[in-house]
């Protein structure tokens, strides 16, 4: 069984749909992230979390929001889905100053 | 952030050994190098971290430039499952215990038979 969980793997949807797409993990770690990986570039940082009480924004946050609503899952949420959105989205969990560990991402495309 | 610049792509022959460079000339003095893959269809893989001193482990071994401007990944016996996207990256500590990745655009290494 993966230690990173993420559902969908794959979601089409419409303009201005809510979506939210979750992360679950069996490791154990505290801090958890989500990443948007557009083609052809590396990954940008959403939003992270370093416990249930903790959340900050990353690089780029806006039209996105997040739920940390136990220390194994870490949902996010896009409220009115616009096509710029469409991408490849990774979730990853760390232990204290270690490397982090990523799931097999959801594809999700905006119409 | 601090970036780094990586070859677009490179190319090897199974059972040789593959030098990835990476360039990373603003980086901190308390900034780390860490390098993960991305096989196809998967989220990235970490594959090994330094600050200053060369460092080893199963997958890799890493090369660090004395001025920390530069590191080399080292694969010593590619194999065909080593083809991938590589991320040479600086981890910032954002808080005690918290990493931020910034990742660049990597390079696509392409393992002949």
């Amino acid at each position: 069984d993966a230690d990173v969980t993420q559902t969908p793997r794959n979601r089409i949807t419409k303009t201005g749909k809510r979506i939210m797409l979750e992360c679950s993990q069996t490791k154990g770690h505290d801090r958890m992230y989500w990443y948007r990986q557009d083609p052809g570039l590396g990954l940008r940082l959403i939003y992270y979390s370093f416990d249930v009480k903790d959340i900050n924004k990353g690089e780029i946050s806006d039209g996105y929001s997040v739920s940390r609503q136990a220390q194994a899952k870490f949902s996010l949420s896009l409220e009115s889905a616009i096509p710029n959105q469409t991408a490849l989205y990774f979730c990853a969990t760390s232990d204290v100053d270690q490397p982090q560990h990523f799931g097999d991402g959801t594809r999700l495309s905006i119409l | 952030d601090a970036k780094t610049t990586q070859p677009n792509s490179m190319e090897s022959n199974e059972e040789e050994p593959v030098h990835l460079p990476c360039n990373h000339s603003t980086i901190s003095g308390t900034d780390y190098i860490h390098w993960y893959r991305q096989l196809p269809s998967q989220g990235p893989e970490y594959v090994i971290h330094g600050l200053t001193s060369n460092v080893n482990n199963r997958m890799a071994s890493l090369a660090i430039a004395e001025d920390r401007k530069s590191s080399t990944l080292i694969l010593h016996r590619a194999t065909l499952r080593d083809a991938a996207v590589y991320y040479c990256i600086h981890r910032h500590r954002i808080i005690q215990g918290a990493q931020k990745l910034v990742f660049g655009q990597g390079t696509r290494l392409t393992i002949n038979p």
